[in-house]
C-alpha cells in the first residue's frame, strides 16, 4: 500500500513562477524526507531534505515546508525556470529502517518559458 | 568522480532469454541498491546489499530475479527467464552510509524492453 501520496501528477507552471508540489504520508514513524530531481534518460537526484524536527529547510530556490501534526510536506520551487523541467519524487524514511525509503508516485513539472 | 555506472543502456531481448543488468558503484560506498522504474508502480526497491551482503530481498518480485555483489566495485542483476512485464528502467543506486547526509547516488539506469 502507497504510505506517501503525492500531487499533482503533474504539473505547468509559467517561467518565474512558483511551482508546490505536495506529499502527504500515512505513517508517523518517518525520520527523514528527501525530494528526488530526475531529468529524462537520467537516474534521479538528491535535491533537498528535511528532518522531522525542522519545519522549513531552504536551498537557493528551493524550500522544503514540513508539517508534522498534518503529515505533510511540500516543495516549493520560487522563480521556476525552463532547466527545472523535470519530474520530482518525494520519499520518507521509515524510522530505524536501514534506508528503506517509501517513494511518491512522482510529478513532472513543465516550466514554460 | 565517475558516478554509478550502469551497463547496458538499453537492452531489447525476446521472453525467455537471460538479461544480465551491471552496475559499477561510487568507489568507497558500502551501499547499493537495485531499484525498478515503471509508470505504472513508480520506483521500486529490489534488493540492497551493504558491504557486499545482501540485506534486504523483499522486492525482488520472483525467483526469475537474482543479484549478486561479488565484490565492492561491481554488481549484477540477473533476469532468468525474462517476461514482457519485467520491461522497465532499472537503476543501480549507491550511497556511503545511510545517515541524513548520505544521500542515494544513481546510475542513468538500463532500459530493458522484453518482446
Amino acid at each position: 500500500q502507497q504510505q506517501v501520496k503525492q500531487s499533482p501528477q503533474s504539473l505547468i507552471v509559467q517561467k518565474g513562477g512558483i511551482s508546490i508540489i505536495n506529499c502527504a504520508y500515512e505513517n508517523t514513524a518517518f525520520d527523514y524526507f528527501p525530494w528526488y530531481q530526475q531529468f529524462p534518460g537520467k537516474g534521479p537526484a538528491l535535491l533537498i531534505a528535511i528532518r522531522p524536527d525542522v519545519s522549513e529547510k531552504k536551498e537557493g530556490r528551493f524550500t522544503i515546508s514540513f508539517n508534522k501534526s498534518a503529515k505533510q510536506f511540500s516543495l516549493h520551487i520560487m522563480d521556476s525556470q525552463p532547466g527545472d523541467s523535470a519530474t520530482y519524487f518525494c520519499a520518507a524514511k521509515r524510522e530505524g529502517s536501514n534506508y528503506q525509503l517509501i517513494w511518491g508516485a512522482g510529478t513532472k513539472l513543465i516550466i514554460k518559458p | 568522480d565517475a558516478g554509478v555506472i550502469q551497463s547496458p543502456r538499453h537492452e531489447v531481448t525476446e521472453m525467455g532469454q537471460e538479461v544480465t543488468l551491471r552496475c559499477k558503484p561510487i568507489s568507497g560506498h558500502d551501499y547499493l541498491f537495485w531499484y525498478r522504474q515503471t509508470m505504472m508502480r513508480g520506483l521500486e526497491l529490489l534488493i540492497y546489499f551493504n558491504n557486499n551482503v545482501p540485506i534486504d530481498d523483499s522486492g525482488m518480485p520472483e525467483d526469475r530475479f537474482s543479484a549478486k555483489m561479488p565484490n565492492a566495485s561491481f554488481s549484477t542483476l540477473k533476469i532468468q527467464p525474462s517476461e514482457p512485464r519485467d520491461s522497465a528502467v532499472y537503476f543501480c543506486a549507491s550511497s556511503k552510509g545511510f545517515a541524513y547526509n548520505s544521500p542515494l547516488h544513481f546510475g542513468n539506469g538500463t532500459r530493458l524492453t522484453v518482446t
